[in-house]
């Protein structure tokens, strides 16, 4: 069964300095993964995906993640955040035995400091 | 891209009455749509699968007959919370995959989610 964890509940950062959001996955098959931002009261919103292509995937807003098999590992960066990137960030694993289900981690809440 | 619109954006509503929430994939077709609920500062719970043409499919411990799913067509699902209690006061969110690429690869688009409020 797959399965994602994110590390970290609460992440700050100062604004202008780099962003780290951890997510390890397990997975009996090659995943899917993916990366969602969600704003207060908002629904979510794609950032990237990794899909088997390649294993660092640029997403919008500057994001970007490095899909690792060997640490099962799927983290989230920036090189430099924005107080608008101040948000709930949520890792995300497809299911792949045929239902198509999301698989959502616990998600991360970034704040940014100015 | 991929828009997926839910509405209304925020509904109160009194104890014992029912409440409907629209789910549309507006420039896309979706034989899928999923229905999340959310609860303050806690990840999304998978509901329901919502199935164009048949009926939904429920996750454990969801009461379908609480949670009535109609997906009557390509582009809309609409969940509706019968006799809704203060307990199902929540934040609810739909998405939906494009046609064609059903599949793990394909990502979900979301709504903008629900906030309901039951007094």
């Amino acid at each position: 069964a797959q399965s994602v964890t994110q590390l970290d509940s609460h992440v700050s950062v100062s604004e202008g300095t780099p962003v780290l959001l951890r997510c390890n996955y397990s997975s009996s098959y090659s995943p899917s993964l993916f990366w969602y931002v969600q704003h207060p009261n908002k629904g979510l919103q794609l950032l990237l995906k990794y899909t088997s292509a390649a294993t660092l995937v640029k997403g919008i807003n500057g994001f970007e993640a490095e899909f690792k098999k060997s640490e099962t590992s799927f983290h989230l960066t920036k090189p430099s955040a924005h107080m608008s990137d101040a948000a709930e960030y949520f890792c995300v694993v497809s299911d792949t035995s045929g239902t198509y289900k999301y698989i959502f981690g616990t998600g991360t809440r970034l704040k940014v400091l100015a | 891209g991929a828009v997926v619109s839910q509405h209304p954006s925020r509904v109160i509503c009194k104890s014992g009455t029912s409440v409907k929430i629209e789910c549309r994939s507006l420039d896309f077709q979706a034989t899928t749509m999923f229905w999340y609920r959310q609860f303050p500062k806690q990840s999304l719970m998978l509901m329901a699968t919502s199935n164009e043409g048949s009926k939904a499919t429920y996750e454990q411990g969801v009461e379908k007959d609480k949670f009535l799913i109609n997906h009557a067509s390509l582009t809309l699902s609409t969940l509706t919370v019968t006799s809704a209690h203060p307990e199902d006061s929540s934040f609810y969110i739909c998405s939906a995959r494009e046609l064609p690429g059903s599949s793990y690869n394909s990502p979900l688009h979301f709504g903008n989610g629900t906030r309901l409020t039951v007094t």
